[in-house]
């Protein structure tokens, strides 16, 4: 069964630097990994997909970088600002069907 | 993106009472839509897989008889806590899968008060 791992649970930095947030995940079969952000209260935003045939995927600020082999992919988010403050997920599928499993999250907050 | 609408965005029922909470898929058409419940501070946890036109498939340790399914048509979902007692206060949320590229679109969810 598929565990997924977010680090760090927690973070924040100040506006405008860049950051890295970290997901990895144990099952390597997999044929795309979602970058999620949650704010409180309200559902998930689709940010970023990445299929297993890319090894980055880009929008905006954001840049997500996916490396099966090792399990593991990185979202980093450029000149952060206090809008990115959310809770960000990153879910992978399960071999053999298409159930997502989620990480814990990295809750972000941005300095103004 | 594609858009998943759910209705009610909140509600607050008597322990005991039935809750219907809907999920649409709006400008597609989703063969197969998700239930997940998130409690304060946590992950979303997979409920069930809705099929249209089959019965649901219930992730272990979830009541089917509790959280009933219905997948009627293929951009409707409908997810019903019979009997809700406290302990089923949570915040559920629904997402609708796209063949194409296989990604899975979330509803804003459902924050759900048993008193």
């Amino acid at each position: 069964k598929q565990e997924v791992t977010q680090i760090p649970a927690a973070l924040s930095v100040p506006e405008g630097e860049n950051l890295v947030l970290n997901c990895s995940f144990t099952d390597s079969a997999i044929y795309n990994l979602q970058w999620f952000r949650q704010d409180p209260g309200k559902g998930l935003t689709s940010l970023l997909l990445i299929q297993s045939s890319q090894r980055e995927q880009t929008s905006g600020r954001l840049n997500a970088s996916l490396d099966k082999s090792s399990g593991r992919s990185t979202l980093y988010i450029a000149a952060s600002q206090p809008g990115d403050s959310a809770t960000y997920l990153c879910a992978a599928p399960n071999f053999g069907n298409e159930k997502l499993t989620f990480g814990t999250g990295t809750r972000l907050t941005i300095i103004p | 993106g594609a858009v998943v609408s759910q209705h009610p965005s909140w509600v607050i029922c008597k322990s005991g009472t039935s809750v219907k909470i809907e999920c649409r898929s709006l400008d597609f058409q989703a063969t197969t839509m998700f239930w997940y419940r998130q409690f304060p501070k946590q992950s979303l946890m997979l409920m069930a897989t809705s099929n249209e036109g089959s019965k649901a498939t219930y992730e272990q340790g979830v009541e089917k008889d509790k959280f009933l399914i219905n997948h009627a048509s293929l951009t409707l979902s409908t997810l019903t806590v019979t009997s809700a007692h406290p302990e089923d206060s949570s915040f559920y949320i629904c997402s609708a899968r796209d063949p194409n590229p296989y990604e899975q679109f979330f509803g804003p969810g459902t924050r759900l008060t048993v008193l």
